[in-house]
């Protein structure tokens, strides 16, 4: 997998969009882009992914440049409860299989009120 | 569906005891993943399993421990003898993997401690 660099640690206001950056400067054609996020003492959890086109759902937005070397993941709004660390993993599509994947330390956000 | 459920949510034990962790995946999802957490190392992979079947066990830090998958619906974890080091949060997490989506599910955790 394509190594991720991601900002320790940052800070939004309640109400703001928090815009969290990912770095992946040597991702390969078919790796996806994938984000999770851990809330303080829970297990991991899915939010989003893409190849090479914008996604939305109904937790965030991933904006993805288009020569695909970084992503920003966006909360438009902001609430104190999505304060936790945000992990940015690429990963290849292995048709009908699995790959391993690193976490990495991801980006501690802090929204404040 | 309530999700991966793992039990026990903390567990305290001795030096040179047995720990076994339990995870029951999502039902219908093929793949069931153990991990680690701990402050220094942050979260690894430790076994992997595909209907079943354990795949990649690379992560498994010493024969101490051990995983089984008696069934799709049910695996465990078991350290034995446990040591100090062994205190972390250990995740279960399962999948489905359906054409690109490799979204990954995770329990609650179990924290375990040993004195």
């Amino acid at each position: 997998d394509a190594k991720t660099t991601q900002p320790t640690s940052m800070d939004c206001a309640e109400g703001r969009a928090a815009n969290l950056p990912c770095n992946h400067s040597t991702i390969s054609g078919n790796e996806y882009v994938y984000w999770y996020r851990q809330i303080h003492s829970q297990g991991p959890q899915y939010i989003i992914h893409g190849l090479k086109n914008n996604e939305t759902n109904e937790m965030a937005s991933l904006i993805i440049t288009e020569d695909r070397k970084s992503s920003t993941l966006i909360l438009p709004h902001a609430t104190l409860r999505d304060t936790a660390v945000y992990y940015c993993i690429v990963r290849s599509r292995v048709p009908g299989g699995y790959q391993k994947v690193t976490f990495g330390t991801g980006t501690k956000l802090q929204v404040i009120p | 569906d309530a999700g991966v459920i793992q039990s026990p949510r903390h567990e305290v034990t001795e030096m040179g005891q047995e720990v076994t962790l339990r995870c029951k995946p999502i039902s219908g999802h093929d793949y069931l993943f153990w991990y680690r957490q701990t402050m220094m190392r942050g979260l690894e992979l430790l076994i992997y399993f595909n209907n079943n079947v354990p795949i990649d066990d690379s992560g498994m830090p010493e024969d101490r421990f051990s995983a089984k998958m008696p069934n799709a619906s049910f695996s465990t974890l078991k350290i034995q003898p446990s040591e100090p080091r062994d205190s972390a949060v250990y995740f279960c997490a399962s999948s489905l993997v359906a054409g690109d989506s490799y979204e990954q599910y995770f329990g609650p955790g179990t924290r375990l401690t040993v004195t």
